[in-house]
C-alpha cells in the first residue's frame, strides 16, 4: 500500500536554529503534499499544501517566510521551520495522496515531533 | 460554524459494547469522506472510507447521509485497542479542500 515516510521523527534544538523536515512517498508519486500542525490535545491544523514545481500554498495565518515548503520533485517535500521558537513546537505531520481521484486517502507521514528549548 | 463538527466526547464504554459517532459537515459540495484514527502522540491512520451507500469493514459500519449532511461511524463488540481518537475527514472538490473534524475521543474499559 502507499506509504509516507516523514524524517526525523523527533528533534530538539535551541531557539533559533532552522530545522529541516522531509516527507516522502516511498511507492508513488506525489504532485500534491500536505503539511499539518498539531497542538496537544487538540485537531490537526492544515498549514499548506505543497505542489510539486510550483509554490506552496499556505493557509491563512501561516507564516511562508518562517515554514519555507519546497517541493522539489514528486516524492519529497520538505518542511524547514525558520529560526525557530518555542511556540514551535508541535507535531508536525506530512500527508500525500495517491493517485489524483477526489476520493483516495491521504497517507500520512510518522509525523516529527519538535522541541524548542 | 465549523466546516466539519464531531463531538470530542470522551466516549467511556465497557468492552463489547457498541458505539456509534456523527459527524456534520457544512460544505454540501463535499464530495468525499473519510474516518480515520489517531492514536496518543501518533499520525492518524485511515480506518475507512465511507460510500454514499453506506460500507462495513468488520465491526466498524460506515454511513453517509447527504440529505442532513453528516456521516456516522458505528464500531460493534468494541476492543480495548479501539480506545483512540476517532477523525472525521472531508473533502470537497479540489485536491487540497481537505477538512479534518477535531476528533472524537473513545475510552474502552475492561
Amino acid at each position: 500500500g502507499a506509504v509516507v515516510s516523514q524524517h526525523p521523527s523527533w528533534v530538539i534544538c535551541k531557539s533559533g536554529t532552522s530545522v529541516k523536515i522531509e516527507c516522502r512517498s516511498l511507492d508513488f508519486q506525489a504532485t500534491t503534499m500536505f503539511w499539518y500542525r498539531q497542538f496537544p490535545k487538540q485537531s490537526l491544523m492544515l498549514m499548506a499544501t505543497s505542489n510539486e514545481g510550483s509554490k506552496a500554498t499556505y493557509e491563512q495565518g501561516v507564516e511562508k517566510d518562517k515554514f519555507l515548503i519546497n517541493h522539489a520533485s514528486l516524492t519529497l517535500s520538505t518542511l524547514t521551520v525558520t529560526s525557530a521558537h518555542p511556540e514551535d513546537s508541535s507535531f508536525y505531520i506530512c500527508s500525500a495522496t495517491y493517485g489524483t481521484g477526489v476520493n483516495q486517502p491521504q497517507h500520512f507521514g510518522d509525523g516529527t515531533r519538535l522541541s524548542i528549548l | 460554524r465549523k466546516e466539519v463538527e464531531q463531538d470530542p466526547g470522551p466516549f467511556n464504554v465497557p468492552e463489547g459494547a457498541t458505539v456509534a459517532f456523527n459527524c456534520t459537515y457544512s460544505n454540501s459540495a463535499s464530495q468525499s469522506f473519510f474516518w480515520y484514527r489517531q492514536d496518543c502522540r501518533k499520525e492518524p491512520k485511515l480506518l475507512m472510507s465511507v460510500y454514499s451507500s453506506g460500507n462495513e469493514d468488520g465491526r466498524f459500519t460506515a454511513q453517509l447521509n447527504r440529505a442532513s449532511q453528516y456521516i456516522s461511524l458505528l464500531i460493534r463488540d468494541s476492543k480495548l485497542s479501539d480506545s483512540a481518537t476517532y477523525l472525521c475527514v472531508v473533502r470537497g472538490s479540489s485536491a487540497s479542500k481537505i477538512i479534518f473534524g477535531s476528533g472524537t475521543r473513545l475510552s474502552i474499559r475492561p
